[in-house]
Formats: C-alpha cells, sequence, structure tokens
C-alpha cells in the first residue's frame, strides 16, 4: 500500500500553461507538504498545511496555489508555467508535531518545454 | 535562519569501506535532526533521527549522534554495500516549525 502517492509521475508541458499534482497520503496524517527539488538535488519546502489549514507558504510566487480538500489531500495547482518551474516536486506528509518524520511521495517530474 | 551544511559530493568507494558523511546544523532552540536517503528515481526515505542531543540514531547499519557542543549530525556506517549508493540528506525541524530544513544532499557512489 503506497503511503503517500502522487500524480502525475511526469510532467511535459510548454511555458504559460497551467497544470496540477495531486497528492493524497493513507496515513492517518495532520499534515502535508509541498517540497521543490531543483536540479542540483536541493530541496526547498514551498508548503504546509495542516488540517486543511495553510501554516506554512515560504515566498513562493503566487502561480502556485496548493488545495486541500480534506486532511488526506493536497494538490498543487501551478498557473503561467515558466521555464524555471522545471524541477521534481515531492510532496510529504506527517503527524501533526513538529519532530515527527515526514513521509515522501515519489515526486513529479515537471518539464517546461 | 536555521540551516544545514553538508559535505559536497560524490563520496566514491569501493565496497566495505567505512563512510562518513559530515553534517553540521545551525538553529535556535533544541531542533530534531534527520538523515533521509533518496535512491534514484525514488522519493526521500528517513533513514534515522534524533531528537536530543547525545542521542544516537541508527537503521541499517547507519548510525549519527546529535553533537549539541559541535552542532555536528555525521553520518556512518562501517561496511557500505553497492545498495547504499543513493544521495544523503542531513534535515533538521525546529520547535513549532513544521518543516524541514534540509542540506544541499550528498551523493553516495559504492563500487563493487
Amino acid at each position: 500500500d503506497t503511503a503517500v502517492s502522487q500524480t502525475p509521475k511526469y510532467l511535459v508541458t510548454q511555458m504559460g500553461n497551467d497544470k496540477s499534482i495531486k497528492c493524497e497520503q493513507n496515513l492517518g496524517h495532520d499534515t502535508m507538504y509541498w517540497y521543490k527539488q531543483d536540479s542540483k538535488k536541493f530541496l526547498k519546502i514551498m508548503f504546509s498545511y495542516n488540517n486543511k489549514e495553510l501554516i506554512i507558504n515560504e515566498t513562493v510566487p503566487n502561480r502556485f496555489s496548493p488545495k486541500s480538500p480534506d486532511k488526506a489531500h493536497l494538490n498543487l495547482h501551478i498557473n503561467s508555467l515558466e521555464l524555471g518551474d522545471s524541477a521534481v516536486y515531492f510532496c510529504a506528509s506527517s503527524q501533526d508535531q513538529g519532530y515527527q518524520p515526514q513521509h515522501f511521495g515519489d515526486g513529479t517530474r515537471l518539464s517546461i518545454l | 535562519g536555521d540551516s544545514v551544511t553538508q559535505m559536497e559530493g560524490p563520496v566514491t568507494l569501493s565496497e566495505e569501506a567505512f563512510l562518513t558523511i559530515n553534517c553540521t546544523y545551525t538553529a535556535t532552540g533544541y531542533p530534531s535532526l534527520f538523515w533521509y536517503v533518496q535512491y534514484p528515481g525514488e522519493g526521500l526515505q528517513l533513514l534515522l533521527k534524533a531528537t536530543k542531543a547525545d542521542d544516537k540514531g541508527s537503521n541499517k547499519g547507519f548510525e549519527a549522534t546529535y553533537r549539541k557542543e559541535t552542532t555536528s549530525f555525521h553520518l556512518e556506517k562501517g561496511s557500505v554495500q553497492v545498495s547504499d549508493s543513493a544521495v544523503y540528506f542531513c534535515a533538521l525541524s525546529n520547535t513549532g516549525f513544521q518543516k524541514l530544513v534540509f542540506g544541499t544532499g550528498t551523493r553516495l557512489l559504492v563500487s563493487p
């Protein structure tokens, strides 16, 4: 059973398009996250949601809009895609404690043409 | 702000060699410390963690000790295998902040 699942695994699209990435966790966790991993493997948090409420928004352009319909899902919508958005996006989840380890999905590789 | 510094890679070893990957951190308060591993084409997996000073995290032969006096959390393994080839990330999570701050990752390549 997959704990944190993301779809799609690969996403190739053109500049200016709008796209969404979906994430679901079946661990019963209260908190979900989106991270961006650039071409040099550097990982940086983008957003964190706790029980559907936005907790962290790390200076991400407002073209990126997370949506959490329930605490098991956290989707990421990106408007007007730019070349610099090419990266691997990881979803993660954890229990609602700052020290609890996070469980990651396998990532979505976004390539902008 | 909080930050994590890892040694640059790649680290190239022969099978059964001893591994050390250095990690130091800067943080206010009392963070928890983690090592995550990323195998090719996969997401990150928690390898081990330590939540307070002098704690030792261990898993699959890997160990790291939380050293508050040197603000370090170095990863060690006595005898690496080819299957250990991956990217290793040191990370911290601080009080009240529900996010991980990652180091830049260190690629480990183990040859037979």
